[in-house]
């Protein structure tokens, strides 16, 4: 199965700044890569697949870079209500689709 | 738009069974596949299982391979997903996913609490 780390394990930044968040995977996905964000008491949500894709209604300061093992998440300036967990995850080889052990974005 | 509400959870002994749904709306359900997807307290997501649109194929994560059963019914618009011999450590919240496209989770529910106990 395919490995996906992630790091820092938690990143503490400011509102207005910029957050850059990594994925390595074991072996290459390609681009196969997505990511999504996690605040208590919500629903999950998708926020980039194909590595670069901007999913619907996704703001533009979100986007996604990466290719073969190596893949970041970049919010551009902060928001208030970007502050969440965020985890990377794999479709190339599956079952079992994979999902990193997440990012923590505190203020 | 895309609405999944879960429903089912609850706490159950060691052994145990339990079944969870999902009802969805906003969208065809009988053109998606869905998955399952867990939180465990602590830990972090796990995907769990997934059934094509038809329900003619179903895949499982290896640690319920053999305990779990995904299904679903088009004509409700409900998936469905029957745990059995239940252990501590499947306590999580599970989650419904509408799949995008082979392995991409664009909509999902806020989820249901089970959690195992004795």
């Amino acid at each position: 199965e395919i490995v996906l780390t992630q790091s820092p394990a938690t990143l503490s930044l400011s509102p207005g700044e910029r957050a850059t968040l990594s994925c390595r995977a074991s072996q290459s996905v390609g681009s196969d890569l997505a990511w999504y964000q996690l605040k208590p008491g919500q629903a999950p949500r998708l926020l980039i697949y194909g590595a670069s894709n901007r999913a619907t209604g996704i703001p533009a300061r979100f986007s996604g870079s990466g290719s073969g093992t190596d893949f970041t998440l970049t919010i551009s300036s902060l928001e208030p209500e970007d502050f969440a967990l965020y985890y990377c995850q794999q479709r190339n080889k599956w079952p079992p689709f994979t999902f990193g052990q997440g990012t923590k974005l505190e203020i | 738009q895309v609405r999944l509400v879960e429903s089912g959870g609850g706490v159950v002994q060691p052994g145990g069974s339990l079944t969870l749904s999902c009802e969805a709306s906003g969208f065809t359900f009988s053109g998606h596949g869905m998955h399952w997807v867990r939180h465990a307290p602590g830990r972090g997501l796990e995907w769990v299982t997934f059934i094509r649109h038809d329900g003619s194929n179903q895949y499982y994560a290896d640690s319920v391979k053999g305990r779990f059963t995904i299904s679903r019914d088009n004509s409700r618009n409900t998936l469905f997903l029957q745990m059995n011999g239940l252990r501590v450590d499947d306590t999580a919240v599970y989650h419904c996913a509408k799949d995008l496209y082979w392995g991409v989770f664009d909509n999902w529910g806020q989820g249901t609490l089970v959690t195992v106990s004795s």
